[in-house]
């Protein structure tokens, strides 16, 4: 079965730590992204990458930052963890086809203390 | 911009009730459409899709149809099951913005109760 997997489930960080968050997957695909996930703001967009080494910023990067050196895996970096980056983030990948979709990992629930 | 309505949940029923949730689209080009499902504590799973206008995605007695005309894609099932209480999102990916990157709607909560 096809699959992206994400390295934690649950993560407990100190405030100004710097914290790697890490996704893999196995089907191949040129496209990954980060989103974070809060009640009432629906999914949004931190930072995408459709090749390795590439990346592009989403609609909240601040604060963030990425690293893609091999095509299955996809790294998102918290420089220095801030109580307001608590949340639950989510990675997925698809292949650069319009009518594919996307395959989402698990989740990591990162609190910020 | 692409961009995806969702009604406003939560949406609450009881089991064995129908199920309409609606999505509307905005779309610069001819978009893909898709319905995924989130269960509590869990990633999002593709639930179904559709990449022309008239087609009928499905799986697991739910369905969608694309309707071009109304730039809808509204996701309905028969007979609601307390195992299908979760977050459902529609999304679109449009070959004119990027073809491998989605617009997702805000999700809708669904609580099915016995």
């Amino acid at each position: 079965d096809v699959k992206v997997t994400q390295s934690s489930r649950y993560l407990v960080k100190r405030t100004g730590e710097k914290v790697f968050l890490e996704c893999v997957q196995d089907m191949d695909h040129e496209n990954m992204f980060w989103y974070r996930q809060d009640p009432g703001l629906g999914l949004r967009l931190i930072y995408f990458s459709y090749d390795v080494k590439m990346k592009e910023k989403g609609d909240i990067p601040e604060g963030y930052s990425v690293s893609r050196e091999k095509k299955e895996r996809f790294s998102l970096i918290l420089e220095s963890a801030s109580t307001n980056q608590t949340s639950m983030y989510l990675c997925a990948s698809s292949q650069n086809r319009v009518d594919y979709g996307y395959t989402f990992g698990s989740g990591t629930r990162l609190t910020v203390v | 911009g692409d961009s995806v309505t969702q009604m406003e949940g939560p949406v609450t029923l009881s089991e064995e009730a129908f199920l309409t949730i609606n999505c509307t689209y905005t779309a610069t080009g001819y978009p893909s459409l898709f319905w995924y499902v989130q269960y509590p504590g869990e990633g999002l799973q593709l639930l179904l899709k559709a990449t022309k206008a008239d087609d009928k995605g499905s799986n697991k007695g739910f369905e969608a149809t694309y309707r071009k005309e109304t730039t809808s894609f509204h996701l309905e099932k028969g007979s609601v099951q307390v195992s299908d209480s979760a977050v459902y999102f529609c999304a679109l990916s449009d070959r004119d913005t990027n073809a491998g990157k989605s617009t997702f709607g805000d999700g809708t909560t669904l609580t099915v109760k016995p």
